[in-house]
C-alpha cells in the first residue's frame, strides 16, 4: 500500500519525557509537512520540509523538532519543551513545493499521562 | 493575516436534501482554496480545489471573492457524505506553499 505511514497510531507519554513520531512516504515527494490537530481548531503547521537536509519552523514549533536525513522520513520529536502535547498529529507530504495538494498519513494520538 | 472560517462545528441534514458547508476566508492575495474530507477511520483527502472546477461526488464549491467564500455545495447529500469536512487556504511561506485550515464542519446526514 503505498503512501505516508504514520506510527506509532496511539502514543503514552509521561509528563518530561521526549517521544518521536514516525513518518515515512514512498510516493517520491518532495516536500512534507506535520500538523496538529485539536478539537475545534482545525489543523495547525509544526514544521515542514521542502528538500532532504532542510526543514523550517511552521506556526506552532515551540517545544517541537524534526529531522530530513532522508527523502521519505520525517520524524517528529515532541520535546519535554511542549507544553500541551497530548493531540492528535498529522503528516502529509505534496510532490513539491509548489504543489499544494497535500496527501495525508493516517496519524497519531499522543497522550500525555 | 491569513484565515479560514468554517462557522458551523456541526451541519445536521436528512438524505436527500441539499448541503451546504460555509467556508469564509481572509488573505490579501490570489486565493487557492480546497476542501478536504475525513470518513471515520480514514485518512484526510482532498476533496476539491477550486482551480479544477470540477465536481466530485456531487460536490462542488465556487469561489467568490466579492464575498471572500468557497462554500461546498451538494444539492441531495447521501447518507455516505457523513464526515469530516475541512476547508484550506494555500498561502506561500519562504518559497513554500502551506495549508491554512478552517475548524472543520462534521456533517451528519440522517436517514
Amino acid at each position: 500500500d503505498g503512501g505516508i505511514t504514520q506510527s506509532p497510531k496511539y502514543l503514552f507519554r509521561k509528563e518530561g519525557q521526549n517521544v518521536t513520531l514516525s513518518c515515512e512516504q514512498n510516493l517520491n515527494h518532495d516536500a512534507m509537512y506535520w500538523y496538529r490537530q485539536d478539537p475545534g481548531q482545525g489543523l495547525r503547521l509544526i514544521y515542514y520540509s521542502q528538500i532532504v537536509n532542510d526543514f523550517q519552523k511552521g506556526d506552532i514549533a515551540e517545544g517541537y523538532s524534526v529531522s530530513r536525513e532522508k527523502k521519505e522520513s520525517f520524524p517528529l520529536t515532541v520535546t519535554s519543551a511542549q507544553k500541551n502535547p497530548t493531540a492528535f498529529y498529522l503528516c502529509a507530504s505534496s510532490p513539491f513545493w509548489g504543489n499544494t495538494e497535500a496527501f495525508f498519513g493516517q496519524g497519531t494520538r499522543l497522550t500525555v499521562v | 493575516a491569513q484565515r479560514v472560517t468554517q462557522p458551523e462545528k456541526l451541519l445536521s441534514v436528512f438524505k436527500g436534501a441539499p448541503v451546504e458547508l460555509k467556508c469564509n476566508y481572509s488573505y490579501s492575495g490570489s486565493p487557492e482554496l480546497f476542501w478536504y474530507v475525513q470518513y471515520s477511520r480514514q485518512r484526510l483527502q482532498l476533496l476539491l480545489r477550486h482551480i479544477s472546477r470540477e465536481s466530485i461526488k456531487g460536490f462542488t464549491a465556487d469561489l467568490n471573492k466579492g464575498e471572500t467564500s468557497f462554500h461546498l455545495k451538494k444539492p441531495f447529500a447521501q447518507e455516505e457524505d457523513s464526515a469530516m469536512y475541512y476547508c484550506a487556504l494555500s498561502v506561500p511561506i519562504q518559497g513554500a506553499q502551506k495549508l491554512v485550515f478552517g475548524q472543520g464542519t462534521r456533517l451528519t446526514i440522517n436517514p
